[in-house]
């Protein structure tokens, strides 16, 4: 079946460090990648997709490629902000019929200044 | 901005008593979900539904659990006879009928913990 990994947290980072999130996948079919961020106290937000291999998908200065041939799907961004800190969930839907989406089990990322 | 609202935030209930959580999506949305987060765990898809129906299931969504939408506006799960591991955050989540496949709009999400 579908299933999402996602890398252990927390993360801790510095104000202005990378961030790379890694995010693997197994589905049937060609499925469309996804990454939601939940900030505290609010509901997962949709961040950023790609829907085809090669892909990148890009919002807010995060950016993440639909890399087929390892089955990834990694989050990254150049400089991160307190305001960054948050909860992120990679996702896929396998675009076999299934509207629902399979999650990862989330990532914290606390970011200090 | 519309948005996916859900009550109670918190709830604590007894072992065996029943809960009924609410949500209220997006009007114009067609497609309805529930997911569940056990702490420490992946967010896991329980159930959805379209066109007052339930249009898909999860393994989780057994003969304890049931959804409603009892009028043009509100989207309910119940639990009949809660167990201690159903202590979870609920979400719900909507989504148009068209346009990109899995892009669903969450809620802050429903509490519940079962003592």
């Amino acid at each position: 079946g579908d299933s999402v990994t996602q890398m252990e947290g927390p993360v801790t980072l510095s104000e202005e460090a990378f961030l790379t999130i890694n995010c693997t996948y197994t589905a049937t079919g060609y499925p469309s990648l996804f990454w939601y961020v939940q900030y505290p106290g609010e509901g997962l937000q949709l961040l950023l997709k790609a829907t085809k291999a090669d892909d990148k998908g890009s919002n807010k200065g995060f950016e993440a490629t639909y890399r087929k041939e390892t089955t990834s799907f990694h989050l990254e961004k150049g400089s991160v902000q307190v305001s960054d800190s948050a909860v992120y969930f990679c996702a896929l839907n396998s675009n076999t019929g299934r509207r629902a989406l399979t999650f990862g089990s989330g990532t914290r990322l606390q970011v200090q200044p | 901005e519309p948005e996916v609202t859900q009550t109670p935030s918190h709830q604590v209930t007894q072992m065996g008593q029943e809960v009924i959580l609410r949500c209220v999506p997006i009007s114009n949305h067609l497609y309805f979900y529930w997911y569940r987060q056990i702490l420490g765990q992946k967010v896991e898809f329980l159930v959805s539904f379209y066109n007052n129906e339930i249009s898909e299931k999860s393994e989780i969504f057994d003969d304890q659990f049931s959804v409603e939408r009892p009028d043009g506006s509100n989207f309910t799960l119940k639990i009949r006879s809660t167990k201690l591991e159903d202590s979870a955050m609920y979400f719900c989540a909507s989504s148009e009928t068209s346009g990109d496949t899995g892009e669903l709009f969450f809620g802050e999400g429903s509490r519940l913990t079962v003592l």
